[in-house]
């Protein structure tokens, strides 16, 4: 079955330390995008590609950077992370047919 | 600009009344317009979505919605909530091509017993 998949679940880790959320869809889907949401808030985006090679910065500005290399993969990075990066971070995919975004189970970051 | 708004923070509704959440939206083109369901601690889940055809469209778990084009909205509606409908739910409005989707800022659903 298609799906999307992130990992980890949950990630408790140090300030300073270098951290890449990962995020794979099987759906073959060109748009992919990550979301950063405080717990009972709304979603910001931060980060959208529109197929390989093609990232862009979302409406909330975020220190994180994102790849691009394979269709199926779009990773996340935080090169230093502090504690203001706490957060849940959702990752989402659609394809340029039909725009309905499908969502990971998302990362619940906490840094200490 | 394109932009989607939910008034409703939150709403608290008696188990087996009925239940409307507003959705409004500014877009510039014919909208594709969505309802997802978040459950805490979980990523978000569609439960109808709106492309063209007829303006009532149905949905998972007995919810149905109703696009009104002259009044930009987009309200979501289920006749008998049951407490597991407790959650946060956002409106969304997306186009085809080069168009992200946009969220609305969520509304939060209590059910009292």
């Amino acid at each position: 079955e298609a799906d999307i998949y992130q990992t980890p679940r949950y990630l408790v880790i140090g300030t300073g330390k270098k951290i890449t959320l990962e995020c794979s869809q099987t759906m073959g889907h060109d748009k992919m995008y990550w979301y950063q949401q405080d717990p009972g808030m709304e979603l910001h985006l931060i980060h959208y590609s529109y197929g390989v090679n093609s990232t862009e910065k979302g409406d909330l500005s975020s220190e994180s950077t994102v790849s691009r290399i394979r269709t199926e993969h779009f990773p996340l990075t935080l090169e230093s992370a502090r504690p203001s990066h706490t957060s849940q971070y959702l990752c989402a995919s659609s394809s340029n047919t039909h725009t309905e975004a499908f969502f990971g189970q998302g990362t619940r970051l906490t840094v200490v | 600009a394109q932009s989607v708004t939910q008034p409703d923070i939150h709403i608290t509704v008696s188990e087996g009344a009925s239940l409307e959440l507003r959705c409004n939206y500014s877009y510039g083109a014919t909208p594709y317009l969505f309802w997802y369901v978040q459950s805490p601690g979980q990523g978000l889940q569609l439960l109808l979505k709106y492309f063209s055809g007829d303006t009532l469209v149905q949905g998972i778990k007995g919810f149905e919605a109703e696009f009104k084009r002259s009044q930009s909205s987009f309200n979501l509606r289920k006749p008998s909530v049951h407490w597991s409908d407790a959650a946060e739910y956002f409106c969304a409005v997306g186009g085809t091509g080069g168009f992200k989707t946009i969220f609305g800022a969520g509304t939060r659903l209590f059910v009292k017993a």
